[in-house]
């Protein structure tokens, strides 16, 4: 595709509820990456995929968020019994390497855990 | 650990006005700066600078690093009400975590008529 893409836009789920999030990255890239925007804050890492080696989890919050990437492409980001505390724009991106700096961006899903 | 500190966090101009944008950052064995414009949700990519005092340009957005001083510039000269957005600074490193960027908090500009 042209671009990132990310689905939903927007979800808003209940506390407790399990949320899946979506991110197809640019064609051909093999470097993918999961930020998290808390209002008021900068960007915050994830996790990172890269190919067929083992992703880097350093960044998951706790042990209710997992990420997955199939075939070397879509990615889910899954957050289980959401806590108030996950409400954030979480945001994808992807880049054609590790060793190529530019990462381009998707237009995020905005969580709201009521 | 590495660490972008951008300043100010927010600033409102004019139409027509120049501004700077500051970022300053500490980080182990440097690799690259970024800068990123986020007007809604995706944050847009706009310079990548590598080297000390070799200007990056494009239209009225230019910046500048100084890898000496640890920091980096964004200027928007005769800034329009399009330019208002989040401006976001990111640092690499070659390191092990050579691949995921640091962020700073970033700087929000409103630029009004």
């Amino acid at each position: 595709g042209a671009g990132v893409s990310q689905s939903p836009s927007n979800k808003v789920t209940e506390k407790g509820k399990d949320v899946e999030l979506r991110c197809d990255p640019i064609s051909g890239h093999t470097a993918l990456y999961w930020y998290r925007q808390s209002l008021g804050q900068g960007l915050e890492f994830l996790i990172y995929f890269q190919g067929n080696s083992a992703p880097d989890k350093s960044g998951l919050p706790s042990d209710r968020f997992s990420a997955e990437r199939t075939g070397g492409s879509v990615s889910t980001l899954t957050i289980q019994r959401t806590q108030q505390e996950d409400s954030a724009v979480y945001l994808c991106a992807s880049s054609a390497g590790t060793l190529v700096d530019t990462q381009y961006f998707g237009p995020g899903t905005r969580l709201t855990v009521l | 650990e590495d660490k972008v500190v951008q300043s100010p966090l927010s600033l409102v101009v004019h139409e027509g006005d120049t501004v700077t944008l500051n970022c300053s950052y500490e980080v182990t064995n440097f690799r690259s700066l970024l800068w990123y414009k986020q007007e809604k949700k995706a944050p847009t990519f706009l310079f990548m600078l590598t080297s000390s005092g070799i200007e990056k340009k494009s239209g009225r957005l230019s910046s500048i690093l100084d890898k000496k001083e640890l920091f980096s510039i964004l200027n928007i000269t005769a800034t329009q009400t399009g330019d208002s957005a989040i401006y976001l600074c990111a640092v690499k490193n070659s390191g092990g975590s050579n691949y995921k960027l640091t962020f700073g908090k970033g700087t929000l500009l409103t630029v009004n008529p």
